[in-house]
């Protein structure tokens, strides 16, 4: 089974400052996706990056990038010249490659909730 | 607007009784998914289904019974036999098997306490 782990319950910085929040996995699938969500106060989640485990270069999403490395099951989000807007519970997940032919069941991780202070 | 709706948004249950939390979507999407949302736990799959007049279980489907006669609909039933059914509970929907893989569409949530 897939599990992953966000080991940062919450992180708060000042605006315009660079954010990073951790996340690991531990699975036995060589192809696979990974993704951020994120859920703002408001609550409707909505996805903010994705990455291919086949494809080595880190996917990059405006202010949105990941440092993704595979070999150590990271997948990391950095948020580059964060808003206040950025507030919100972030959630790392995790799919099988399979997934996408059917249902496709993500596993999320515990969340850090991020505060953007003005 | 295209969308999923979920509704109570908040609900009240007594101990021994039965609720049912509504999720509707315009989306056209195959696929639907309730989750359960807990502090400290995140994101956990209660129920899925594909298409009409089939689902799944999740990892987490014991007390809790679902439905899907309508492709716009994936009613959510908690029953008493679920022992901790104070939670958040999160619909979601998506296009299977083709459109963004791993990009789930999801409602507001119903925040269901027992009392």
């Amino acid at each position: 089974a897939q599990t992953v782990t966000q080991s940062q319950p919450e992180m708060s910085v000042q605006e315009a400052e660079t954010v990073t929040l951790s996340c690991t996995y531990d699975t036995s699938e060589s192809n696979y996706y990974l993704f951020w969500y994120k859920q703002p106060p408001s609550r409707q989640m909505i996805l903010v990056i994705r990455q291919e485990a086949y494809k080595q270069q880190n996917a990059t999403e405006n202010r949105f990038s990941v440092n993704f490395q595979k070999a150590a099951k990271s997948f990391s989000l950095k948020i580059s010249d964060s808003q206040l807007g950025d507030t919100a519970m972030y959630f790392c997940a995790f799919m099988k490659h399979e997934g996408i032919q059917g249902a496709q069941k993500l596993v999320f991780g515990q969340g850090t909730r991020l505060t953007i202070n003005p | 607007d295209g969308g999923i709706t979920q509704s109570p948004k908040y609900l009240f249950r007594k101990e021994g009784q039965n609720v049912t939390l509504s999720c509707e979507q315009n989306l056209n999407h195959d696929a639907m998914y309730w989750y359960r949302q807990d502090p400290g736990q995140g994101l956990r799959l209660i129920y899925y289904s594909q298409i009409v007049n089939d689902f799944q279980k999740g990892d987490i489907a014991e007390g809790y019974s679902v439905s899907r006669e309508k492709k716009e609909s994936f009613p959510l039933t908690v029953t008493s036999a679920q022992k901790n059914p104070t939670a958040f509970y999160l619909c979601a929907s998506n296009l299977a098997g083709t459109g963004v893989p791993g990009e789930l569409f999801f409602g507001e949530g119903s925040r269901l306490t027992v009392l």
